[in-house]
């Protein structure tokens, strides 16, 4: 199995754009995280679903933020409009299922920087 | 959540034992106890975890004290590949789903 795969691995855009980061868990799956990490707060959940259905948006900084997931080998993370505080490392996670004793298996990261 | 208190940093010499210390004094009965570690430029990943009794796993070991409240993640034999930070996370079924990272231990191995 290939992980969890991210896309793109780095995204440099300007102030205002929309930007769409993108995700696949591994087959199999049924749970589907988005953390976002910065320096001055760590790895914080955004989102998190399951068998597709969004359980808790509770950490999505804002509306400009919005995460989809269209089946079970697809998701997004879209941002618009982008700010200059967005810039962060954006990590996509996939689990069995979503219970204290399994482990989340993460993908290599999304770097985005807005300018 | 319980929260948990990591050392912000250790050091080891290569080809050592680490033992990695994790303090959750306010740990519940149902909270499993799991360690990641995030490799430089990497996600996280996951590491161990355990309950009650002290697990083995193929990366190291995980030693949890009776009364549950401090646990200790041991690497055998440090490699420079293992220099990351190491999180230690409480998880219950209230919190399953979400990995509560905190600033974790930054170990650096020296050659």
């Amino acid at each position: 199995d290939a992980g969890v795969i991210q896309s793109p691995r780095h995204e440099v855009t300007e102030m205002g754009q929309e930007v769409t980061l993108r995700c696949k868990p591994i087959s199999g799956h049924n749970s589907l995280f988005w953390y976002r990490q910065t320096m001055m707060r760590g790895l914080e959940l955004l989102i998190y679903f399951n068998n597709n259905v969004p359980i808790d948006d509770s950490g999505m900084p804002e509306d400009r933020f919005s995460a989809k997931m269209p089946n079970a080998s697809f998701s997004t993370l879209k941002i618009q409009p982008s700010e200059p505080r967005d810039s962060a490392v954006y990590f996509c996670a996939s689990s069995p299922a979503a219970v204290d004793y399994n482990e989340q298996f993460f993908g290599p990261g999304t770097r985005l920087t807005v300018l | 959540d319980a929260k948990t208190t990591q050392p912000n940093s250790m050091e080891s010499n290569e080809e050592e034992p680490v033992h990695l210390p994790c303090n959750h004094s306010t740990i519940s009965g149902t909270d499993y106890i799991h360690w990641y570690r995030q490799l430089p430029s990497q996600g996280p990943e996951y590491v161990i975890h355990g309950l009650t009794s002290n697990v083995n796993n193929r990366m190291a070991s995980l030693a949890i004290a009776e009364d549950r409240k401090s646990s200790t993640l041991i690497l055998h034999r440090a490699t420079l590949r293992d220099a990351a930070v190491y999180y230690c996370i409480l998880r219950d079924e209230q919190s399953g789903y979400a990995l509560n990272f905190g600033k974790g231990t930054s170990l650096l191995v020296t050659p």
